[in-house]
């Protein structure tokens, strides 16, 4: 079954104890991607990733790295964790290529709730 | 900046109803217009998409209408059902020059309702 998962789905943390959310998938995608969901904020891009070794920032990178040193897995890390990143993570998947119009969907995973106090 | 504005933020509809979700984009250089659907406790899923090249795109009671001259493009969802409450989501990736994409920008999401 075609799938990305993440680990653990649930979190509770205190504040400055290093973390990593673990993100798989089994697609070959190149294209992986981490986002943060807040209410009233919507989905973030935090990081994406379009192939091994090449990752980027999205529009709320601080406070987080990525690594992407396998095509299949793409971990969040927080080495110091804030109460302001409380938050629902999604990690996601995608296709990717030298051409357009291309078919982009993400495949996104069942989610992390983080908490941290 | 927020690139992609989306409203309204929560919709009640009644059951047979038609729900309207509205987006607004800035970057013209956006060229694939996705939106994806999530039901509680779930990650998003592909709803429907369309290209700035059709002005108009249905799959079933799902409809996307594209203005490009005003930047705005719209889901329909005709005959809503309560199985359709979930929150969605508008999207557009930035294209790279070089092909595919890049960022991704996400609307802040409507919740739907759709009552009995």
């Amino acid at each position: 079954e075609a799938q990305v998962t993440q680990n653990p789905r649930y979190l509770i943390t205190v504040t400055g104890k290093k973390l990593t959310v673990t993100c798989s998938q089994n697609m070959n995608h190149e294209y992986m991607s981490w986002y943060r969901q807040d209410p009233g904020l919507g989905l973030r891009q935090i990081y994406y990733s379009m192939n091994v070794e090449v990752t980027d920032k999205g529009d709320v990178p601080e406070g987080y790295k990525v690594s992407r040193k396998e095509k299949r897995n793409f971990p969040l890390i927080l080495e110091s964790p804030s109460p302001n990143q409380t938050s629902l993570y999604f990690c996601a998947s995608s296709m990717t290529g030298p051409q357009r119009p291309l078919l982009y969907e993400q495949y996104f995973g069942p989610g992390t709730r983080l908490t941290v106090t | 900046q927020q690139q992609v504005k989306q409203s309204p933020q929560s919709l009640i509809v009644q059951k047979g109803g038609i729900s309207i979700i509205n987006c607004a984009y800035e970057n013209t250089a956006f060229d694939y217009f996705p939106w994806y659907q999530q039901f509680p406790g779930k990650g998003p899923a592909l709803l429907i998409a369309i290209r700035p090249d059709v002005s108009e795109k249905k799959e079933g009671r799902f409809t996307i209408s594209f203005n490009k001259s005003a930047k705005q493009f719209s889901l329909h969802i005709m005959d809503s059902q309560p199985g359709d409450s979930a929150t969605y989501f508008c999207a557009a990736p930035s294209p790279r020059f070089s092909g595919g994409y890049q960022k991704v920008t996400f609307g802040t999401g409507t919740k739907l309702q759709v009552i009995p």
